[in-house]
């Protein structure tokens, strides 16, 4: 299957610093890319839909200012908590979509603890 | 509101067991539904349906759709510790490439 790659796998920083997170498509292109969001025991919230060369469609609830999404090339986008908070903490999921079915694809996820 | 359920939500089952892991949907526009695995990361594709009574299988893994009843199974035959993990069902609904999840099937398999 596709492999995608994030970066970095976990991160500790203090709050009100900006964090930035890498999702890239390894083997193929993605003109869309997906960002999620997943809390323990809980399954994966879709935060934002990244456009290739537009800007991103999120979803209800999801502060745009509060995630900054870059989709800045085909098998490139990124996904900055800015100014982080403690409640920010979290797992990170990124996905494309691969091949003429759809089939997305998830990379490894970054986990964020904001102290 | 497209709308995926799964059930059980755990399940705890021994070595050898058969599981059969449930997802029914309720989406408009349905295109495909999709079957992974989440272990400690993020998840990992299992299998893409979209056609009514054609078996997917991989291994000791088989999943089904069937689009007049609005669900799908997922079996895993023989578990494994290793198949330990959580199960999670999603659909292609109204908003073209936007997976909507189900809350996921926890399963332990018992050595």
């Amino acid at each position: 299957g596709a492999v995608v790659s994030q970066h970095p796998s976990w991160v500790i920083c203090k709050s009100g610093t900006s964090v930035k997170i890498e999702c890239r498509s390894l083997d193929f292109q993605a003109t869309t890319m997906f960002w999620y969001r997943q809390f323990p025991k809980q399954s994966l919230m879709l935060m934002a839909t990244s456009n290739e060369g537009s800007k991103a469609t999120y979803e209800q609830g999801v502060e745009k200012d509060k995630f900054l999404i870059n989709h800045a090339s085909l098998t490139l986008s990124t996904l900055t908590v800015t100014s982080a908070h403690p409640e920010d903490s979290s797992f990170y999921i990124c996905s494309a979509i691969a091949g003429g079915e759809g089939t997305q694809y998830f990379g490894p996820g970054t986990r964020l603890l904001v102290l | 509101e497209d709308k995926v359920v799964q059930s059980p939500l755990s399940l705890v089952v021994h070595e050898g067991d058969t599981v059969t892991l449930n997802c029914s949907y309720e989406v408009t526009n349905f295109r495909s539904l999709l079957w992974y695995k989440q272990e400690k990361k993020a998840p990992t594709f299992l299998f893409m349906l979209t056609s009514s009574g054609i078996e997917k299988k991989s291994g000791r893994l088989s999943s089904i759709l069937d689009k007049k009843e609005l669900f799908s199974i997922l079996n895993i035959t023989a578990t494994q510790t290793g198949d330990s993990a959580i199960y999670l069902c999603a659909v292609y609904g109204e908003y073209g490439n936007k997976l909507v999840f189900g809350a996921g099937t926890i399963l332990r398999v018992k050595s």
